[in-house]
């Protein structure tokens, strides 16, 4: 079962940072945080996902706290398009379990 | 681009009927998952398949359904007898163990609705 506890809606500004935050406090040492979103009713997209240090890619960026107990997905500059639910996973990797909670509903508003 | 190509994308069936679902993984990629998708239940695990090995099916209600890996171009999901329960979105998803970890390329997901 999901291991993580996320908000159930967020709103953010065209144009602003939308900060995603995501609580994982039983997280143990080699499960990696995972962040995928789900446009609408396609199939959900990786965006990106770290063990301990922050990690950023074309899409967002993640920081995950020093005790590794929650993180923050962070869009820089949210569109549109980015309205969608953000789920945040934790897991050993694609070769095991890998379980989908609630997610965060992103709208970004214009 | 590679894709996970899931058929078929819409189902209407009847109930009792058998329903078989497939999904072709992206070439190469050694690990393969069935999501359920619900408004209820949100994304649920059915099963997932590691080297064409089911690795865990705990999620799926095995009196009804079974999931298989014919071989590695094919995972298939089946439903028998089919119940409105079942009726949902299927998401077949892979990915590569010592790849990017973590990255799993979804399908665009087989609709079911069981009348």
């Amino acid at each position: 079962d999901a291991k993580t506890t996320q908000p159930t809606s967020m709103d953010c500004a065209e144009g602003r940072a939308a900060n995603l935050p995501c609580n994982h406090s039983t997280i143990s040492g080699n499960e990696y945080v995972y962040w995928y979103r789900q446009i609408h009713s396609q199939g959900p997209q990786y965006i990106i996902h770290g063990l301990k240090n922050n990690e950023t890619n074309e899409m967002a960026s993640l920081i995950i706290t020093e005790d590794r107990k929650s993180s923050t997905l962070i869009l820089p500059h949210a569109t549109l398009r980015d309205t969608a639910v953000y789920y945040c996973i934790v897991s050993l990797g694609t070769g095991n379990q890998f379980y989908f909670g609630t997610g965060t509903s992103l709208t970004v508003i214009p | 681009d590679a894709r996970v190509t899931q058929t078929p994308r819409h189902k209407v069936t009847e109930m009792g009927q058998e329903v078989t679902m497939r999904c072709q993984p992206i070439l190469g990629h050694n690990t393969v998952f069935w999501y359920r998708q619900t408004m209820m239940q949100g994304l649920e695990l059915l099963a997932y398949f590691r080297n064409r090995a089911p690795l865990d099916d705990s999620g799926m209600p095995k009196d009804r359904f079974s999931a298989e890996m014919p071989d590695a171009t094919l995972a298939t999901l089946k439903i028998q007898p089919s119940e409105p329960r079942d009726s949902a979105v299927y998401f077949c998803a892979s990915g590569l163990v010592g790849g990017r970890a973590g990255e799993l390329f979804f399908g665009e997901g087989s609709r079911l609705t069981v009348l």
